[in-house]
């Protein structure tokens, strides 16, 4: 079962647009990660953010985390073309197993026009 | 150059062979993870390990099997392939998942069972 929902699947904008990125989860967590996957290739983390953190910044990325909505954005600034890819969220969870694997969302598929 | 790297990268097989796909890291970390990922689902986990000479079942372990004899090294074998199986396989580790690097992924196995 999936524990993180990303929101939309897809979005498509201009170069230099914003990108905003939604997940969602379900149960309560310890952080919640961010990963960019290229087209054929494997998944890159991007950003962490932990259960105590509202907010995070690396580079032209920011990510945002309410625990009471049990939801994070991931906001990309000045999108260039190079930041076509598909984007997952994924949580770690609190309970027994804890700290020890990520779940997963189906990802979002980000497309920048040039 | 550090990382995850998986072996094979691309394979077919028919139904009811056995194969084996290789991950092995060079970062000294501790948990290693298998996942597949088809089109829709998103990574969804297969097996995983928190340390030499462990195992654990993740979301989908049904028809895998795994063997951590060796801290670099996480084998994944799938004793009788069967066409369900067919999906891009990924290995990634971690040293902690309260590091905030998260995990680092391999490029992926790319199998076909016909």
């Amino acid at each position: 079962s999936q524990q993180g929902e990303e929101d939309p699947q897809a979005l498509s904008i201009q170069e230099g647009e914003n990108a905003t990125m939604n997940c969602s989860y379900k149960t309560s967590i310890n952080n919640l990660q961010w990963y960019r996957q290229n087209s054929g290739r494997g998944l890159v983390h991007l950003i962490l953010i932990r259960s105590n953190e509202r907010e995070k910044h690396s580079g032209r990325l920011r990510v945002t985390l309410d625990t009471s909505k049990k939801s994070s954005s991931l906001l990309i600034t000045a999108s260039r073309a190079a930041d076509t890819a598909s984007y997952f969220c994924a949580t770690d969870a609190k309970g027994a197993g804890a700290n020890s694997k990520l779940t997963f969302g189906k990802g979002i598929t980000l497309s920048v026009r040039p | 150059n550090a990382g995850v790297t998986q072996t094979p990268k691309f394979r077919v097989l028919k139904t009811g062979q056995s194969m084996t796909l290789l991950c092995a890291q060079d970062m000294n970390h501790e948990y290693m993870y298998w996942y597949r990922q088809d089109p829709g689902m998103g990574l969804r986990l297969i097996h995983y390990s928190v340390g030499e000479g462990t195992t654990a079942k993740g979301e989908v372990p049904d028809g895998y099997n795994v063997s951590r004899l060796k801290k670099q090294n996480f084998l994944l074998g799938l004793e009788s392939a069967a066409p369900s199986q067919t999906s891009v396989y990924f290995c990634a580790s971690s040293s902690d998942l309260t590091y905030p690097a998260g995990y680092t992924f391999g490029s992926g196995t790319r199998l076909t069972v016909v």
